[in-house]
């Protein structure tokens, strides 16, 4: 499995965007990126997918580097309903099983 | 989108002994899934569950440590025997109804003491 890199934590204002970064210098032509969150005491939440172009949805927008070797995860508004651990991940599109990394926690300031 | 419960929520269990952990889900899906989450540490696939067939283990993971069961399309159990305080963990079973979007139950926090 392709490797992600994302900082350990990261801090933002309420009511601010929030850009979540994910380095994969490795990725394949083949391999989605995925991001997924999990909030306290909570399993992890799909929150947005992408192969090459930008994606939006209505929790986020996924924003993919040309040579795909980074993306960035937005969230356009940050709310303290955001505050949790954000995991980029890549998997073959054929390949249903997830490899979490040790993800970004987002810290939210009210 | 589908909805996942699992009982127990949580559980505190004496060394030793076993624990079968249940997952149900609101709709019928060929696959399911079988996380594990220590403490502070991020989430490490066990197993996939298809309905029919035997649990396809990852490497570390053995079916005699951690039996799964898939008797039908909307139900699976995990099983977590002779344990030792190193099992402690949150334990997460999971669904992807719509490809490319897993959708995670609540979890079940085992403390082995």
């Amino acid at each position: 499995d392709a490797k992600t890199t994302q900082p350990n934590s990261m801090e933002s204002n309420e009511e601010e965007p929030v850009h979540l970064p994910c380095n994969h210098s490795t990725i394949s032509g083949t391999d989605y990126i995925h991001w997924y969150r999990q909030l306290p005491s909570q399993g992890p939440e799909y929150v947005i997918h992408g192969l090459t172009s930008n994606v939006n949805n209505r929790m986020a927008s996924l924003a993919i580097a040309e040579d795909r070797k980074s993306s960035t995860l937005i969230l356009h508004r940050a709310t303290l309903r955001d505050a949790a651990v954000y995991y980029c991940i890549l998997r073959l599109r054929s390949a249903q099983k997830l490899v979490f990394g040790q993800g970004t926690r987002l810290t939210i300031n009210p | 989108s589908a909805v996942i419960s699992q009982k127990p929520s949580r559980d505190i269990c004496q060394r030793g002994t076993s624990l079968t952990i249940q997952c149900q889900v609101d709709s019928q899906v060929t696959m399911m899934f079988w996380y594990r989450q220590q403490p502070g540490q991020s989430l490490t696939l066990i197993a996939t569950a298809n309905q029919g067939s035997e649990a396809t283990y990852e490497s570390g993971f053995v079916i005699d440590k951690f039996p799964i069961s898939r008797p039908n399309l909307t139900f699976s159990t995990l099983t977590v025997s002779n344990m030792s305080p190193e099992d402690s963990s949150i334990y997460l079973c999971s669904v992807e109804p719509t490809v490319g979007e897993q959708y995670f139950g609540p979890g079940t926090r085992l403390t082995v003491t």
